[in-house]
C-alpha cells in the first residue's frame, strides 16, 4: 500500500539553527510529494511541494527534494526561527485513482530564542 | 490562497447527542471535499471523500451511518456525529479540492475539536 513514515517527534531547537526532518514513502505507483504545515490553531498550510523525481520544493527557507532513489522526501532549513515552530506533515497523491492524500504521522518542531 | 472554514471550532455534547459540523469553501466553488480525524499525536485519518450532489465515499471502516456526511451545495459540506460516545471525541479536520487549480491541492479547515462527555 501507500505510506509515509516521518522521523519521531518532538524536534527542539535553539534559533538559527540547522533543520533536518526526514520522510520516507512508499507507494504503488509514482506520487507527487508534499508538506504540510499546521501552525498553533490553524488548519494544515501547503509548504511546499514536488511532482517528479529530482523536482525540489521551496518556500520560506524550506526545501525538499524528491528522491525516487531512496524514496525520501527530507524537509530542511538551514536557519529556522521561533515563528517556524509548528507541526510538519509530509505526505504523498497518487495522481491516478482517487487521489487521497496520505499523511506521516506528523513532527512537532519547537523553536527556543 | 483559498479558505476553508470550519465550524464549530469546538464542541462539547453529552453521550447521545449528535452534533454537526460545518466546512464551507469561501472563495472557491468544491465540488470535492475531504473529512479527516487527527488523534492525539497523531496523524491525519481520512474518514470520507464528499462529492457535491452524490454520496460520499467512506474509507474501510468508518461507519457511514455513524458519520454522516452531506454535501449539498459547491461550498458547503456537513459532517453528523450521531449518537456521539466517549470515543468519538477527537479533532475533525476538513479539505476542499479547487477544480480551477491543480488537481492535487487540498485547502484545509483550521480544525473542530469535539469532546464527547
Amino acid at each position: 500500500g501507500n505510506s509515509v513514515t516521518q522521523m519521531e517527534g518532538p524536534v527542539t531547537l535553539s534559533e538559527e539553527a540547522f533543520l533536518t526532518i526526514n520522510c520516507t514513502y512508499t507507494a504503488t505507483g509514482y506520487p507527487s510529494l508534499f508538506w504540510y504545515v499546521q501552525y498553533p490553531g490553524e488548519g494544515l498550510q501547503l509548504l511546499l511541494k514536488a511532482t517528479k523525481a529530482d523536482d525540489k520544493g521551496s518556500n520560506k527557507g524550506f526545501e525538499a527534494t524528491y528522491r525516487k532513489e531512496t524514496t525520501s522526501f527530507h524537509l530542511e532549513k538551514g536557519s529556522v526561527q521561533v515563528s517556524d515552530s509548528a507541526v510538519y506533515f509530509c505526505a504523498l497523491i497518487l495522481i491516478q485513482g482517487a487521489q487521497k492524500l496520505v499523511f506521516g504521522q506528523g513532527t512537532r518542531l519547537t523553536i527556543n530564542p | 490562497g483559498a479558505v476553508v472554514s470550519q465550524h464549530p471550532s469546538r464542541v462539547i455534547c453529552k453521550s447521545g447527542t449528535s452534533v454537526k459540523i460545518e466546512c464551507r469553501s469561501l472563495d472557491f466553488q468544491a465540488t470535492t471535499m475531504f473529512w479527516y480525524r487527527q488523534f492525539p499525536k497523531k496523524s491525519l485519518m481520512l474518514m470520507a471523500t464528499s462529492n457535491e450532489g452524490s454520496k460520499a465515499t467512506y474509507e474501510q471502516g468508518v461507519e457511514k451511518d455513524k458519520f454522516l456526511i452531506n454535501h449539498a451545495s459547491l461550498t458547503l459540506s456537513t459532517l453528523t456525529v450521531t449518537s456521539a460516545h466517549p470515543e468519538d471525541s477527537s479533532f475533525y479536520i476538513c479539505s476542499a479540492r479547487d477544480p480551477s487549480g491543480l488537481q492535487e491541492t487540498q485547502y484545509f479547515g483550521p480544525g473542530t475539536r469535539l469532546l464527547v462527555l
